[in-house]
């Protein structure tokens, strides 16, 4: 699996709209992007996930660039309980793992108010 | 609906003892999976089960960790002989058709 590099933390101001970086320099063309959060004493939340075109859905959305070496997620308006930790996952759909994730130390996002 | 469920929430245990840990999950997803996650470290994987058969143990820190599923619905995590560094929270997710994974709260294990 591609590795993938976050910030450790970051801040956002509430209303405002938060964007993760997520750099994968080294994806592969069948490799997809994941994104899940997790909040503060529970199991990680599925957000989004993408393979090359952007994608938007009731939470979030995922900008790839052209490349696919790097993504941003955008939380439009962020609101305090979207404070959590954020993972950029990159995995293959493969038939013995059946999609298993990897997941790093991920963004502490903080938002305030 | 019904989400993923584990039991028990917490279990505190003494070194060498077993423990099972159990995870119900979503009616009708026939993926499971097994994470845990030890105090300010990510989610590691350990086992996924596509019906009651197990395609990828490669997670699986040492040989005192099982993992059984039936009806392929329930499965259980079994850890023999505890040990201080088995203490974590211990994640199960279920998959339907689609590409997410649905979590359950985890239960926090701590071996004394």
């Amino acid at each position: 699996d591609a590795k993938t590099t976050q910030p450790t933390s970051m801040d956002c101001a509430e209303g405002r709209a938060a964007n993760l970086p997520c750099n994968h320099s080294t994806i592969s063309g069948n490799e997809y992007v994941y994104w899940y959060r997790q909040i503060h004493s529970q199991g990680p939340q599925y957000i989004i996930h993408g393979l090359k075109n952007n994608e938007t859905n009731e939470m979030a959305s995922l900008i790839i660039t052209e490349d696919r070496k790097s993504s941003t997620l955008i939380l439009p308006h962020a609101t305090l309980r979207d404070t959590a930790v954020y993972y950029c996952i990159v995995r293959v759909a493969n038939s013995n793992s059946g999609y298993a994730l990897n997941f790093g130390k991920g963004t502490s996002l903080l938002v305030t108010p | 609906g019904a989400g993923v469920s584990q039991s028990p929430s917490n279990k505190v245990t003494e070194k060498g003892k077993d423990v099972e840990l159990r995870c119900d999950p979503i009616s009708g997803h026939t993926a499971l999976y097994w994470y845990r996650q030890s105090l300010g470290q990510g989610l590691e994987f350990l086992i996924y089960f596509q019906g009651n058969s197990a395609p990828d143990k490669s997670g699986l820190p040492s040989d005192r960790f099982s993992a059984e599923r039936t009806g392929g619905s329930v499965s259980t995590l079994t850890i023999q002989r505890t040990q201080q560094e088995d203490s974590a929270v211990y994640l199960c997710a279920s998959r339907g058709g689609g590409f997410e994974q649905y979590f359950g709260p985890g239960t926090r294990l701590t071996v004394t």
